[in-house]
């Protein structure tokens, strides 16, 4: 079974410096890996996807990622930040052939600071 | 193009009650999955409906139900409501199994309370 691991369970930062939200996930198969944020009292939206190819994602909003498959993590990056990203971020697993049951990390709360 | 939409948006029952959440999937989506998104913690898949169908289902005991209508909208039921029930329910909805679209479409959920 697989597992998701966020390091960050609050990353505070000011306006428009660089943010970086950590994910390491463990499987014993081939994963898929996504991003989604969650704004306060609303659902979840797709920020990025890693199916195949390259290993670096972008995006959404500015938003980055880079697939580790030797380290098993996918971590997010966003090179500045506006008080708008202040939300819940989580990285969410599936297995190939799975069909679409994702795997949730515990999230990570960023609070963007003027 | 209408989104996943889910109803009620909050509600409160007491321990041993049942309750029924529904949601309308996405336009052009006919497979549904619920997910319980306990306070402070990610969401956990509970099940996964396709063409009416149960495919799959998470660490859930069975008193976590649902249902897939033909119009692709779905149910969840909870019977023997405990305190730990209390949670976001989120809906999601995405087009097909075979093959992976790598996108689910969530709704704004049903804040469940149990009291």
């Amino acid at each position: 079974a697989q597992s998701v691991t966020q390091l960050d369970s609050q990353v505070p930062v000011f306006e428009e410096a660089p943010v970086e939200l950590r994910c390491n996930y463990s499987s014993s198969v081939s994963v898929y890996l996504f991003w989604y944020v969650q704004y306060p009292n609303q659902g979840l939206q797709l920020l990025l996807k890693y199916l195949s190819g390259s290993t670096l994602v972008k995006g959404i909003n500015g938003f980055e990622a880079e697939f580790n498959k030797s380290q098993t993590s996918f971590h997010l990056r966003k090179p500045s930040v506006h008080i708008s990203d202040t939300a819940e971020y989580f990285c969410a697993v599936s297995e190939e052939a799975a069909g679409n049951k994702l795997t949730f990390g515990g999230g990570t709360r960023v609070l963007v600071k003027p | 193009e209408t989104g996943v939409t889910q109803s009620p948006t909050h509600l409160i029952k007491t321990r041993g009650q049942q309750v029924t959440l529904r949601c309308s999937s996405q336009s052009g989506h006919n497979t549904v999955s619920w997910y319980q998104q306990a306070l402070g913690q990610g969401p956990q898949f509970i099940f996964q409906y396709y063409r009416e169908e149960e495919n799959g289902r998470g660490n859930f005991p069975p008193r976590f139900s649902g249902l897939q209508f033909p119009n692709y909208s779905s149910e969840l039921n909870v019977n023997a409501l405990e305190l730990d029930d209390s949670a976001l329910y989120l809906c999601a909805s995405s087009s097909g199994l075979a093959g992976y679209t790598g996108e689910l479409f969530f709704g704004e959920g049903s804040r469940l309370t149990v009291l």
